[in-house]
């Protein structure tokens, strides 16, 4: 059965520590993986979306990277404002549905 | 604002009662997706919509729910006969055509059941 998981399930970070959260995956065909961040009470936003191994997205402290096997989340220097849930997800051939993940609750402290 | 929405926000029920929830897509989206998404847990995944053809519900589905999409615009999700475990976030999301593409969420209904 295709499956998502993340680890750590809640991470503290303080302000400016490095950090990288984790993204298993174990799909058959996989065609996309996503990251979206999610802050409470709300729905999930887009953040990035990668094909293929070895690829790699940037946006301002976030970087994601693609295996075959995992997804990394690098957060630099992270802010106070970088707190909330962060989620992956698969979507593989044969299926139009996404696989998320229970996601990374992350707290940075000032 | 140009984003998906959701109607209601919030919704409480007693238990043996209909609920029927709205989502309105990002218009040029022909892609809509139903979510639920309970604490601590990722969203999963109900039901998707190309246009107006449902072509895809989850296992999981109990036949107590069953979505729409008249026209292939707005869709709403129906829910029969509540049950205290259908208390979670139901979530819409909406993505362009094409081959894989991100999905666009909503904010969300929170539904109560008492």
């Amino acid at each position: 059965e295709d499956q998502v998981t993340q680890s750590p399930e809640a991470l503290r970070l303080q302000e400016g520590e490095s950090s990288s959260l984790n993204c298993s995956y174990t799909v058959s065909g996989l065609r996309g993986l996503f990251w979206y961040r999610q802050d409470p009470g709300k729905g999930p936003e887009f953040l990035f979306t990668l094909y293929s191994a070895g690829e790699e997205k940037e946006k301002e402290r976030l970087k994601a990277t693609l295996t075959k096997k995992e997804s990394f989340l690098h957060i630099t220097a992270p802010k106070p404002e970088d707190s909330a849930t962060y989620l992956c997800a698969a979507t593989t051939s044969g299926t139009y549905k996404y696989i998320f993940g229970t996601g990374t609750r992350l707290k940075v402290l000032a | 604002d140009t984003g998906v929405s959701q109607n209601p926000r919030h919704k409480i029920t007693k238990r043996g009662q209909n609920v029927t929830f709205r989502c309105d897509p990002i218009s040029e989206h022909n892609r809509l997706y139903w979510y639920r998404q309970t604490l601590g847990q990722g969203p999963e995944f109900l039901t998707y919509f190309q246009n107006e053809a449902q072509l895809e519900k989850s296992r999981l589905l109990s036949d107590r729910f069953s979505a729409e999409r008249p026209k292939g615009s707005f869709s709403t999700l129906e829910i029969q006969r509540t049950e205290q475990g259908d208390s979670a976030m139901y979530l819409c999301a909406s993505s362009p055509s094409g081959t894989v593409n991100e999905q666009f969420f909503g904010p969300g209904t929170r539904l109560t059941v008492l």
